[in-house]
């Protein structure tokens, strides 16, 4: 069975400080690892990543991909209240395989 | 920008009722999904469905639960007869390529909430 585990699952920092997310999987034929934020219902999407080692940026956030030891992390720089979210992280496989497996998501607060 | 639209926002039934939920995936999206998020529970999938058949369903889409593409645009669910379990936030998704290849983007959800 695929299983997505995500740490940690709860996380409140200050304003300005550095968080790094941990996703780790196990998935048969994975094919992409998918961070989105979940503020008040939908999923939104953050990154897609497919390859190891190549760092996806947008502004303040970045995540990376190590399939060789199954992880992700999401890291979010210069925090700020707007970034207070759920993060998902999920995971896609290939073959025909159509879902996204969910970990449960780690809720983080910044404190002003 | 495109998006996921979904309606109702909310829907209270009482147990034994049938319900639709509705979706509009985005435009030239083929691939459709159902996903459904049980209060302080991870999101889980439900069905997919492409060229107007489904493509994958997990072991929670049962016999009470049928999906549709009645026209060029919506998305629908249908559960025959809602169990209070059902209870929990519905989620529509599409993608242009298949599911694990692209990304899903996701609607803003339906709770439903069975009394």
């Amino acid at each position: 069975e695929d299983k997505v585990v995500q740490s940690p699952l709860s996380l409140v920092v200050h304003e300005g400080d550095t968080v790094t997310l941990n996703c780790s999987y196990e998935v048969t034929n994975f094919r992409s690892l998918l961070w989105y934020k979940q503020e008040k219902k939908a999923p939104t999407f953050l990154f897609m990543l497919t390859s190891s080692g190549i760092e996806k940026k947008s502004g303040r956030l970045s995540s990376i991909l190590d399939k060789k030891e199954l992880f992700s992390i999401l890291n979010i720089t210069a925090t700020q209240t707007g970034d207070s979210a759920i993060y998902l992280c999920a995971v896609g496989a290939n073959f025909g395989n159509e879902k996204l497996t969910f970990g449960t998501g780690t809720r983080l607060t910044i404190i002003p | 920008e495109p998006e996921v639209t979904q309606t109702p926002s909310h829907q209270v039934t009482q147990m034994g009722q049938e319900v639709i939920l509705r979706c509009v995936p985005i435009s030239n999206h083929l691939y459709f999904y159902w996903y459904r998020q049980i209060l302080g529970q991870k999101v889980e999938f439900l069905v997919s469905f492409y060229n107007n058949e489904i493509s994958e369903k997990s072991e929670i889409f049962d016999d009470q639960f049928s999906v549709e593409r009645p026209d060029g645009s919506n998305f629908t669910l249908k559960i025959r007869s809602t169990k209070l379990e059902d209870s929990a936030m519905y989620f529509c998704a599409s993608s242009k390529d298949r599911g694990g290849t692209d990304t899903q983007y996701f609607g803003p959800g339906t709770r439903l909430t069975v009394l």
